[in-house]
């Protein structure tokens, strides 16, 4: 069965570093998008990407983020410059369509640990 | 704003007992209601969903039921196994907010053979 994967499993970074969270989504999908879940609290929308552009993002997702589809697989979440608030499990999902109909399938996340 | 209440967990159960956990929303329009359930090590994976009112989604023995009026969606199974223990979300989705998912804070569930 196809699946959403996600590299590192877990990523160590200093404050102020830049760091890439890596996600390749299912082959067919065409819609993407970026969760995190921050210890103990809730999983938190942060960005929606179609078509090679960004088509909704929430506010935390501000200037010190970005994404990129840079080849026909993989998705990529950026952190400019990382802070200790950024630690959390970041998820990465996918869907075939983006009607209400359209199950977005998750990745196995990535654990960012910014110290 | 829109947003997910479920109960916190743990739960724990023994093998074959019921299980419920309670979930409500808060909704500026009209959603549709997901489970989601993350077994150890996995990423979420969809459950069961339910697009309007008083329809009922249902996969795996879980079910659960769109009730507009009390604004819940709470989830049962009737006969809990030890492979049925992970961390279960309910979330929202609203078309108006295009297809972003709001996820409650999510309930760990233990069932103990």
């Amino acid at each position: 069965e196809p699946e959403v994967t996600q590299t590192p499993s877990h990523q160590v970074t200093q404050m102020g570093q830049e760091v890439i969270l890596r996600c390749v989504p299912i082959s067919n999908h065409l819609y993407f998008y970026w969760y995190r879940q921050i210890l103990g609290q809730k999983v938190e929308f942060l960005v929606s990407f179609y078509n090679n552009e960004i088509s909704e993002k929430s506010e935390i997702f501000d200037d010190q983020f970005s994404v990129e589809r840079p080849d026909g697989s993989n998705f990529t979440l950026k952190i400019r410059s990382t802070k200790l608030e950024d630690s959390a499990m970041y998820f990465c999902a996918s869907s075939e369509i983006a009607a209400s109909g359209g199950e977005q399938y998750f990745g196995p996340g990535t654990r960012l640990t910014v110290t | 704003g829109d947003s997910v209440t479920q109960m916190e967990g743990p739960v724990t159960l023994s093998e074959e007992a019921f299980l419920t956990i309670n979930c409500t929303y808060t909704a500026t329009g009209y959603p549709s209601l997901f489970w989601y359930v993350q077994y150890p090590g996995e990423g979420l994976q969809l459950l069961l969903k339910a697009t309007k009112a008083d329809d009922k989604g249902s996969n795996k023995g879980f079910e659960a039921t769109y009730r507009k009026e009390t604004t819940s969606f709470h989830l049962e199974k009737g006969s809990v196994q030890v492979s049925d223990s992970a961390v279960y979300f309910c979330a929202l989705r609203l078309r108006a907010a295009g297809n972003k998912l709001t996820f409650g804070g999510g309930t760990r569930v233990l069932v103990k053979p």
